[in-house]
């Protein structure tokens, strides 16, 4: 079965609202973790990424937690805007150049 | 500074039929990774490939799919006697190859199987 998964399938946020997307993995060897956003028609876009050795890494509007205790990844979007409805997936890696593993995605959907 | 280019974007086949998709990495990627995606799901890997090398194909089916990535062009995704549960969404992604490096997707190619 799946080792990555996802909380809530479905996720509606009001325009201007922080975002919330969550993520449970069960490999807890995997090292490296990425979430990637999937618009309509498109491919999956490289959102952020963490390496097991450190529990909070911030981008630009995006920050992505690591709870190796409990093998929770969450990312974290604020000031949602209607540009971020999309799904959204995050994905492990074992070790080293061995694929990544992604879970069933959450869909974000931005209420204007 | 083109991204992973996949060709054809929509493929339609008949049942029987052959299936070659085309995934061109990064500029600079040697490692490729074709994964497939059905409506509403997740991506489930397929193979991994350097130049020249199968590295892992755990993901592939044993029989009808077949993959390459040749010294020279494209990486080749070729799926032989298509049967409509072949339709699907299939994505190439690229990396440099080193340890904790994202990887790269193309916007896929769509093979509806009728």
């Amino acid at each position: 079965g799946e080792s990555v998964g996802l909380h809530l399938p479905t996720l509606s946020v009001q325009e201007g609202d922080n975002s919330i997307i969550n993520c449970a993995y069960s490999n807890s060897a995997s090292d490296y973790f990425i979430w990637y956003k999937q618009e309509s028609g498109k491919g999956p876009q490289f959102i952020i990424d963490i390496r097991s050795n450190m529990d909070k890494r911030q981008g630009q509007r995006v920050t992505v937690l690591l709870n190796k205790t409990v093998k929770h990844l969450s990312l974290q979007i604020a000031a949602t805007q209607p540009g971020d409805s999309a799904v959204y997936f995050c994905a492990e890696r074992y070790s080293g150049n061995t694929p990544l593993v992604f879970g069933k995605g959450t869909r974000l959907s931005v209420i204007a | 500074n083109a991204g992973v280019m996949q060709n054809p974007r929509h493929l339609v086949r008949r049942r029987g039929q052959e299936a070659r998709l085309r995934c061109s990495p990064m500029k600079g990627h040697s490692h490729v990774y074709w994964y497939r995606q059905l409506p509403e799901e997740g991506l489930k890997f397929m193979v991994y490939l350097q130049k020249e090398n199968i590295i892992d194909e755990s993901g592939m089916p044993k029989e009808r799919f077949s993959a390459e990535f040749p010294k020279e062009g494209p990486s080749i995704l070729r799926i032989q006697q298509v049967v409509r549960g072949d339709s699907a969404a299939y994505f190439c992604a690229s990396s440099p190859g080193q340890s904790n490096s994202p990887l790269h997707f193309g916007n896929g190619t769509r093979l509806t199987v009728t």
